[in-house]
């Protein structure tokens, strides 16, 4: 059965700082890793996404790697603000018979105190 | 910028109720789908659609019905609303049948009392 499984489940840092969030997937086979950010009451919304021949793509001062040997990806955000508090998703696709289907993580909440 | 307009951001209806969640691309997608989504388990795929008149079952599309008569408005039909289905509804609209493409609209709270 496919899953994503996101780590930690929420986090707490001050506003400056940095962090890492983790998504570790047995989505088979893979298509593409995709992060969303998804403030409160709202939909998400794309940060990054990264096919299997891509190793890192920036996106301002989020950066997400992709390890497709040992199925991890990670969101790093670098001098956090406090717009930046909101729940992040990883997506991860598969193609199987012609149709893509997609696992979601049940996300990391990160809240960025003043 | 593809944009993707859910009728309602909060909507209370009583049980048994008969309930309509629209939702319309403005970008001549041919994919869109609904998903709802509960606290600690993530998005889960209702139905989806890869074309007008068409129309397929996701993972949880017990108690729910779709519309799709127009490319740009896909709707959730709810036949007979039950406190269970008291969720957070999002819908999505893509260039792609894969996920890659997405937009998502701003969702709809809804409560069923």
């Amino acid at each position: 059965k496919n899953q994503v499984e996101q780590s930690p489940q929420s986090l707490i840092i001050l506003e400056g700082k940095n962090c890492t969030l983790q998504c570790n997937y047995t989505v088979s086979p893979f298509s593409n890793l995709r992060w969303y950010k998804q403030d409160t009451g709202r939909g998400p919304v794309s940060l990054t996404i990264m096919t299997f021949s891509e190793n890192t793509k920036s996106n301002g001062r989020y950066t997400a790697t992709l390890d497709a040997d040992t199925k991890q990806s990670s969101l790093h955000i670098t001098a956090s603000q406090l717009s930046d508090s909101a729940s992040y998703i990883c997506v991860v696709s598969a193609l199987s018979g012609g149709s893509y289907i997609p696992t979601f993580g049940r996300g990391t909440s990160l809240i960025v105190h003043p | 910028d593809v944009k993707v307009t859910q009728s309602s951001r909060y909507l209370v209806k009583r049980t048994g109720e008969k309930v309509f969640l629209e939702c319309v691309q403005d970008m001549d997608h041919e994919n869109m789908f609904w998903y709802r989504q509960d606290p600690g388990l993530g998005l889960r795929l209702i139905y989806f659609s890869y074309d007008v008149k068409m129309k397929e079952k996701g993972d949880i599309p017990e108690g729910y019905s779709v519309s799709r008569e127009k490319k740009e408005r896909f709707s959730l039909i709810l036949e007979s609303a039950s406190t269970n289905q008291t969720s957070m509804y999002l819908c999505a609209s893509s260039p792609y049948r894969d996920p890659l493409g997405y937009t998502f609209g701003s969702g709809t709270r809804l409560t069923v009392v």
